[in-house]
């Protein structure tokens, strides 16, 4: 069956560093791959996209890789601020067909 | 704002109750979504409109009934609901249901619902 995994379930950075979030995922081929941040209590907002062709996407301080060989997606913040801190959740989309969304990775930066 | 309005934010009801969630988009979006987040678990995809056409019903209980009255609303009425139903229940909407070129999802704030 389908499955993401977002590498851990909570992630402590210290301000100023760089912050790394993993996507991995099995039986599953997307056409495109998402990334969302959510805030406690709110509903997910869309960051970026990244097709399958694409390696990389940036977007001001995030960075995303996307490696359909390694079946993986890096999801960078660069200068990494406490504001940076909460859930990104990674979606996955194959050509016609549903988006489907991982757990999540809750970001916490240090002061 | 996301474009995507739901009420009411909070939600407390008794099992015998019934209410109803409700959700607007002001995007011009085709496809309308419920999911169901609770606490670490993905997010559930509960169903799914296109053009106020429901396409997809994910084995969800029937004490939950969904009415889209047009592409711009939504509704999740709730009906004899049990404990483990308390849950953030979110409401989306896209341009379609599949993306020719990437489907961007738009999500509401959410209905935080407590069923005692």
């Amino acid at each position: 069956s389908q499955k993401i995994e977002q590498n851990s379930e909570a992630l402590n950075i210290q301000e100023g560093k760089t912050a790394t979030l993993t996507c991995n995922y099995t039986n599953y081929s997307p056409a495109y791959l998402q990334w969302y941040r959510q805030d406690p209590g709110r509903g997910p907002v869309f960051l970026l996209l990244i097709r399958e062709n694409e390696k990389e996407k940036r977007k001001e301080r995030l960075k995303v890789t996307f490696d359909t060989t390694l079946k993986q997606s890096l999801f960078h913040i660069t200068a990494s601020q406490p504001a940076d801190s909460a859930t990104y959740l990674c979606a996955l989309e194959a050509r016609d067909d549903k988006i489907i969304f991982g757990k999540g990775t809750r970001l916490h930066i240090l002061p | 704002e996301t474009g995507v309005t739901q009420t009411p934010r909070h939600l407390v009801m008794g099992m015998t109750n019934k209410k109803s969630l409700k959700c607007e988009q002001h995007l011009g979006h085709n496809a309308m979504y419920w999911y169901k987040q609770s606490a670490k678990k993905p997010l559930e995809l509960m169903f799914v409109y296109s053009l106020e056409e429901r396409v997809e019903n994910n084995s969800v209980p029937s004490r939950f009934s969904p009415e889209c009255p047009n592409s711009s609303h939504l509704f999740l009425h709730l009906h004899t609901l049990q404990p483990e139903d308390s849950a953030l229940y979110l409401c989306a909407s896209s341009q379609e249901t599949t993306g020719v070129s990437g489907n961007t999802i738009y999500f509401g704030e959410g209905s935080w619902l407590t069923v005692v």
